[in-house]
């Protein structure tokens, strides 16, 4: 089963930041937080991962909780093309990912 | 840098038929890992292959099948096909490296069952 919880959907504004939240709150010490998007029918996009501290690339920030319970998507400038499903991801004990039903982000001009 | 490629892109089989879907992993990558996504649902991991071996097995059934080979790419093989079988297949390929394990996905093959 999957280790994370996740709304099923949200909407945002295009040109506003995006903020998606994620529960894990049986995260082990060493196991990452990892996001991931899909597209309608493509394969999944990584979009970043993180362990302890804030994380950001070209795509995202991602904001771990100090107990490291729950962490934050954020797409700080959402456009359409970010419509997709979002998945929060913990790996299982033997280091798989394990997905859930992620959450429908739909961007709205 | 080549990315994860999977053939075919569509495929459609009648129950009790066979089926063998392939994927060629990233350059650099040593693990190969497989998973169903039937419709509105997140991806089931199904197995993954890490230098030609098996190295972790989902909920499914003997039935469905995997092989590694020396250049990484790979193949799921399904047997005695079923309607609910029916779904995206998905590879990814990833430098597997505990706990580290991210995963770079191919655009999947869509199988129907009829």
């Amino acid at each position: 089963d999957a280790k994370t919880t996740q709304p099923p959907s949200m909407d945002c504004a295009e040109g506003r930041a995006a903020n998606l939240p994620c529960n894990h709150s049986t995260i082990s010490g060493n196991e990452y937080v990892y996001w991931y998007r899909q597209i309608h029918s493509q394969g999944p996009q990584y979009i970043i991962h993180g362990l302890k501290n804030n994380e950001t690339n070209e795509m995202a920030s991602l904001i771990i909780t100090e107990d490291r319970k729950s962490s934050t998507l954020i797409l700080p400038h959402a456009t359409l093309r970010d419509t997709a499903v979002y998945y929060c991801i913990v790996m299982d004990s033997n280091y798989q990912l394990i997905w859930g039903a992620g959450t429908k982000l739909i961007i709205k001009p | 840098e080549t990315g994860v490629t999977q053939s075919p892109t569509h495929l459609i089989k009648t129950r009790g038929q066979q089926v063998t879907l392939r994927c060629s992993s990233q350059s650099g990558h040593n693990t190969v890992s497989w998973y169903q996504q039937a419709l509105g649902q997140g991806p089931q991991f199904i197995f993954q292959y890490y230098r030609e071996e098996e190295n972790g097995r989902g909920n499914f059934p003997p039935r469905f099948s995997g092989l590694q080979f020396p250049n990484y790419s790979s193949e799921l093989n399904v047997n005695a096909l079923e309607l609910d079988d029916s779904a995206l297949y998905l590879c990814a390929s990833s430098l597997y490296v505990p706990p580290y394990n991210e995963q770079f996905f191919g655009p999947g093959t869509r199988l129907t069952v009829l």
